[in-house]
């Protein structure tokens, strides 16, 4: 399967600042990307969904102006937590889709997650 | 997507096959069935999909019944490593279509 890696695997930041995660395809075109967030012994919640060279399409109530999310190019997106808090302390992970040389994919393949801690 | 309906939590001894079952009744034609699993604090893994037919690879085997209402994935010989969480999703064989993550079941592997 594909490959796809998140950075940084955890951060932790004080409350008021800005985080950047970034997630990148690694061996192949990531047309769309997906970022999931998931609070302690609960199931990931999508947060948005994003296509590369367009703006990202959000789930019901899940804030644009605090998770910025930028899909620049097929390998990378990044998602950026704006004046975070204490409640926005998750595990943060992305997927993605898109096509290879050999293969055009119809699973989503997963990063390894980041954890964001808010003090 | 589909709702999908899992055990809480089952266990396993290592060695034996372990069969995680899935009710997904309201399934459309178009819409396959996906397994994932996720070990603790990591991304979650693909395991397999079908649509119809029973489908094995590598790493897992999944039964579809004939009305395609409920589906087992089997991991014929379940190893600690195995120990996760494993979501039953089913959705329309897109890439671009997003997944929704119920509960899952939670799988314990015993020594």
């Amino acid at each position: 399967g594909a490959v796809v890696s998140q950075h940084p695997s955890r951060v932790i930041c004080k409350s008021g600042t800005s985080v950047k995660i970034e997630c990148r395809s690694l061996d192949f075109q990531a047309t769309t990307m997906f970022w999931y967030r998931q609070f302690p012994k609960k199931s990931l919640m999508l947060m948005a969904t994003s296509n590369e060279g367009s703006k990202a399409t959000y789930e019901q109530g899940v804030e644009k102006d605090k998770f910025l999310i930028n899909h620049a190019s097929l390998t990378l997106s990044t998602l950026t937590v704006t004046s975070a808090h204490p409640e926005d302390s998750s595990f943060y992970i992305c997927s993605a889709t898109g096509t290879s040389l050999s293969s055009s994919y119809n699973e989503q393949f997963f990063g390894p997650g980041t954890r964001l801690t808010v003090l | 997507d589909a709702k999908t309906t899992q055990p809480t939590s089952m266990d396993c001894a290592e060695g034996r096959a372990a069969n995680l079952p899935c009710n997904h009744s309201t399934i459309s034609g178009n819409e396959y069935v996906y397994w994932y699993r996720q070990i603790h604090s990591q991304g979650p893994q693909y395991i397999i999909h079908g649509l119809k037919n029973n489908e094995t690879n590598e790493m897992a085997s999944l039964i579809i019944t004939e009305d395609r209402k409920s589906s087992t994935l089997i991991l014929p010989h379940a190893t600690l490593r195995d120990t996760a969480v494993y979501y039953c999703i089913v959705r329309v064989a897109r890439g671009n279509e997003k997944l929704t993550f119920g509960t899952g079941t939670r799988l314990t592997i015993i020594p």
